[in-house]
């Protein structure tokens, strides 16, 4: 069971937008502290898609941009993409736990 | 371009301990605007975050596997390791070394770039 909670899958035709959320409390999120997420893609390493909050890095496309509010954050991704498919992880810090990642979302292009 | 490489063993037995290392290409492990970590991944499970350590040897583990890992750092060589004693089954996983960045120590760190990860068996 993650400390942080993200739904387990979502989809999404080509073009169309979607947004994958991640939810934790007043120990992480809740506190203030940022959220980063990543997109794994099949067989490879985690790579950073966003960070504090909502910060893209260099090269990644503008179709992706993360948010927060109160205990929660989300991902969008618009103009989805059959090379979007993958898993997505959220990651913030936890007052208690310190580093934590959310359990997980595999996005799946229809 | 940074890279990150881990190596060890492939397989351990269980009860032994896990030591994996990282070796750090294409910049300093000794720079003092980075931190460096281990997470892990159980075979089609989440990541898991072990700990990290900064170039000076402070370190920061996961409350659920501290009494297990130990982290450390060799400058000299531009490496950083981590130790998993005391191995189950429940250890195998890809672990995979990666750089925490961010203004903060531990605090709203981020990772980037990320190793290829290595995979790990704990089976007799």
């Amino acid at each position: 069971q993650s400390v942080l909670t993200q739904p387990p899958s979502v989809s999404g035709a080509p073009g169309q937008r979607v947004t994958i959320s991640c939810t934790g409390s007043s120990s992480n999120i809740g506190a203030g502290y940022d959220v980063h997420w990543y997109q794994q893609l099949p067989g490879t390493a985690p790579k950073l898609l966003i960070y504090g909050n909502s910060n893209r890095p260099s090269g990644v496309p503008d179709r992706f941009s993360g948010s927060k509010s109160g205990t929660s954050a989300s991902l969008a991704i618009t103009g989805l993409q059959a090379e979007d498919e993958a898993d997505y992880y959220c990651q913030s810090y936890d007052s208690s736990l310190k580093g934590v990642f959310g359990g997980g979302t595999k996005l799946t292009v229809l | 371009q940074l890279q990150l490489q881990e190596s060890g063993p492939g397989l351990v037995k269980p009860s032994e301990t896990l030591s994996l290392t990282c070796t750090v290409s294409g910049g300093s492990i000794s720079s003092s605007s980075y931190y460096w970590g281990w997470i892990r991944q159980p075979p089609g499970k989440g990541l898991e975050w072990i700990g990290s350590i900064y170039y000076s040897g402070s370190t920061y583990y996961n409350p659920s596997l501290k009494s297990r890992v130990t982290i450390s750092v060799d400058t000299s060589k531009n490496q950083f390791s981590l130790k998993l004693s005391s191995v189950t089954a429940a250890d195998t996983a890809v672990y995979y070394c990666a750089r925490g960045c961010g203004q903060q120590w531990l605090i709203d760190n981020w990772f980037d770039p990320w190793g290829q990860g290595t995979l790990v068996t704990v089976s007799s």
